[in-house]
């Protein structure tokens, strides 16, 4: 049971690249979000998906997207990447969304566009 | 607005001494949980423990404990007998159990907890 995992780790970008990180959970859970933490902030929520196929936006989503075409893989898309999309991003799922007591976090992906 | 303030952007505490995070809450919601999450160094994000807001106990997990006051809009986090191992970031979340973003989390922007040997 490995929880929830995130590739890549690190990664560098050249402005108006585009990349995407994958998000993926082994515990069946319906919901899953993408949160973004800049220095000195807490996490802030990019999109989220109450199950396969379903997406929504979160307080910051422009300059990404996201699928859930399977149930168990969160997909976040920066088509064109800008300097002020650095930041440690965080995937989470949870069983139930609003009832559940926890959200678990995969390890964070830390990106640089430069 | 719903939000999270954490006034304490750094604190010390001694080995073996408990310590106090404060977290206040806004919200209009009567229903609502409470988090705290831990992230150390490493970087990733460490479930600690959890409040409902028609808890009318406290919440505890092992050395946490959280101190919840809801006419106050408090939950502060409480750690007992802190060891080395609790130097990290310390966040206070708030999830809405109606409407929102289907249970997602705001967080405050965290407390510094250091510990000194």
């Amino acid at each position: 049971n490995a929880g929830v995992t995130q590739t890549p780790k690190f990664r560098v970008l050249k402005t108006g690249q585009s990349m995407t990180l994958l998000c993926a959970q082994d515990m069946n859970h319906e919901y899953m979000y993408w949160y973004r933490q800049d220095p000195g902030m807490g996490l802030r929520l990019i999109h989220y998906s109450v199950g396969e196929g379903t997406t929504a936006k979160g307080e910051v989503p422009d300059g990404y997207n996201v699928s859930r075409l399977k149930k168990q893989n969160f997909l976040l898309g920066l088509e064109s990447a800008a300097p002020s999309q650095t930041s440690v991003y965080f995937c989470a799922s949870s069983y139930e969304g609003v009832y559940s007591y926890e959200q678990y976090f995969g390890p964070g992906t830390r990106l640089t566009v430069t | 607005a719903q939000k999270i303030t954490q006034t304490q952007p750094g604190m010390f505490v001694q080995e073996k001494e408990a310590v106090t995070l404060d977290c206040t809450y806004d919200t209009s919601d009567q229903s609502y949980g409470l988090f705290w999450y831990k992230q150390p160094s490493s970087g990733e994000m460490i479930f600690l423990i959890y409040q409902g807001s028609y808890d009318e106990q406290n919440a505890t997990e092992g050395r946490y404990s959280l101190n919840f006051q809801k006419a106050r809009k408090s939950a502060n986090l409480v750690i007992s007998a802190s060891q080395l191992g609790d130097s990290a970031m310390y966040f206070c979340a708030m999830r809405l159990n109606y409407g929102g973003s289907q249970g997602n989390l705001i967080f405050g922007k965290g407390t510094k907890l250091s510990v000194k040997p």
